[in-house]
């Protein structure tokens, strides 16, 4: 079955400890990226990675990074997490760059305390 | 990148059709336009997708007018299901774009009731 992985999918921690949020694609996808989704605001872009190595910032990169390795994996790191990273986040991949088809994990809802 | 606008909600009934339209006045000439819903606590899922004219697939038509600076998503029949936020998306496809920078509007509250 066609999916997107994330890992954790709850996670609740303190100010300043670093995390990592794994998302995990095996459709052989080139394009993946990292959203997060906060009440009002919608899905806004953090990062994006168009293949393997090549990584850019979305609208809302500061306190994250990314890296990719593998095609298949683009974890999200926080290396310092706040309390204003508390979200819902969203990994996708898709076969082609640009608006469609998007491929969405199931989300992970993060809480810095 | 091209900005949207959609209706923060709408409200409908049981099998009546819903259309939601979204405005994207400085869209570039590579840019397609893709609908996605979203249930809550899940991640957004393909709709549709179209660059002009009509598209219409199982769940959905999209209907994109000749200047392409709006476009509007039609689904026929409602159910009490499609209860769910729709949002609209504007990229560019083409391969030799720069970068894959994609800004989701604030997506329009569908409420279907009984």
């Amino acid at each position: 079955e066609a999916q997107v992985t994330q890992n954790p999918r709850y996670l609740i921690t303190v100010t300043g400890k670093k995390l990592t949020v794994t998302c995990s694609q095996n459709m052989n996808h080139e394009y993946m990226s990292w959203y997060r989704q906060d009440p009002g605001l919608g899905l806004r872009q953090i990062y994006y990675s168009m293949n393997v190595e090549v990584t850019d910032k979305g609208d809302v990169p500061e306190g994250y990074k990314v890296s990719r390795k593998e095609k298949r994996n683009f974890p999200l790191i926080l290396e310092s997490p706040s309390p204003n990273q508390t979200s819902l986040y969203f990994c996708a991949s898709s076969a082609h760059r640009g608006a469609g088809e998007l491929f969405f994990g199931e989300g992970s809802r993060l809480t810095v305390l | 990148l091209a900005k949207t606008t959609q209706p923060i909600s709408m409200d409908s009934y049981e099998g009546q059709e819903v259309n939601i339209t979204c405005s994207h006045n400085n869209i570039a000439t590579n840019d397609y336009i893709t609908w996605y819903q979203q249930f809550p606590s899940q991640g957004p899922r393909f709709i549709i997708q179209g660059y002009k004219t009509k598209v219409t697939n199982e769940v959905a038509s999209l209907f994109i007018p000749a200047d392409r600076k709006s476009s509007t998503l039609s689904l026929p029949r409602v159910s009490l299901s499609d209860t769910a936020v729709y949002y609209c998306l504007v990229g560019d496809n083409s391969p030799k774009a720069a970068g894959n920078k994609l800004t989701f509007g604030g997506g329009t509250r569908v409420l279907v009731k009984p």
